[in-house]
């Protein structure tokens, strides 16, 4: 298995606060991604990060920044969460510097905001 | 923009069936295309992966095939097992567009 842990694994937290997830990669990808998961919508693609400092948005990026400071670190922000940020949050890293590129995801963080 | 979709939505088999499950893309300017399997509640497992220039591959009783000209892969599996119970996913790899998914066929296998 690809080495990706994403933290926390759940969390629920007040509608209006910030909330920061984090993931963590031991694979030395330069590709990083971050998607959300929800019945009818399938996996949409948040933001994504092809370098140190380097990121651009995805389809749903509205309401959500990243940062990426270090390779293996990409943190998914959101600055003041509400109930339509409830959903599974997936990491995912993909190899792109070389041939094949083939994506590996993350467990997930189910996030809930009330 | 490249759309997704998968036929079809939900599946329910008797062990020991060979199956079919369906991706289909609009855009044929893709790098790769791979099917994942998503337990509930669990990530994502990468199954197979297809190349551009490919026109199929094969894990075990998994084989999947791409026709990139019409749009269409397959994931065929064999000799089907309750283990198997699953939602497939497929995604394709867009030249800028990172990956884009299909919706998913949840598949039930019954002893």
């Amino acid at each position: 298995d690809a080495g990706i842990t994403q933290s926390p694994r759940h969390k629920v937290t007040e509608t209006g606060t910030p909330v920061t997830l984090r993931c963590h990669q031991t694979e030395n990808h330069r590709y990083m991604y971050w998607y959300r998961q929800d019945p009818g919508h399938g996996l949409r693609l948040i933001h994504y990060s092809y370098g140190v400092k380097d990121t651009d948005k995805g389809e749903v990026s509205d309401g959500y920044s990243v940062s990426r400071s270090k390779t293996e670190d990409f943190l998914l922000t959101l600055e003041s969460a509400t109930s339509s940020q409830t959903s599974v949050y997936f990491c995912a890293i993909s190899d792109r510097d070389r041939a094949i590129d083939e994506a590996f995801f993350g467990q997930g963080t189910r996030l809930t905001v009330v | 923009k490249q759309e997704v979709t998968q036929i079809p939505a939900a599946l329910s088999v008797p062990e020991g069936e060979n199956l079919v499950l369906n991706c289909s893309f609009t855009d044929s300017a893709i790098y790769n295309l791979q099917w994942f399997r998503q337990d509930p509640g669990k990530g994502l497992t990468s199954l197979l992966l297809i190349q551009s220039s490919q026109r199929e591959q094969t894990s075990g009783r998994l084989n999947a095939s791409l026709d990139k000209s019409s749009g269409r892969s397959t994931l065929y599996i064999a000799a089907s097992q309750p283990g198997d119970s699953a939602t497939y996913l497929c995604a394709v790899n867009n030249y800028g567009q990172n990956f884009v998914f299909g919706p998913g066929t949840r598949l039930s296998v019954l002893p």
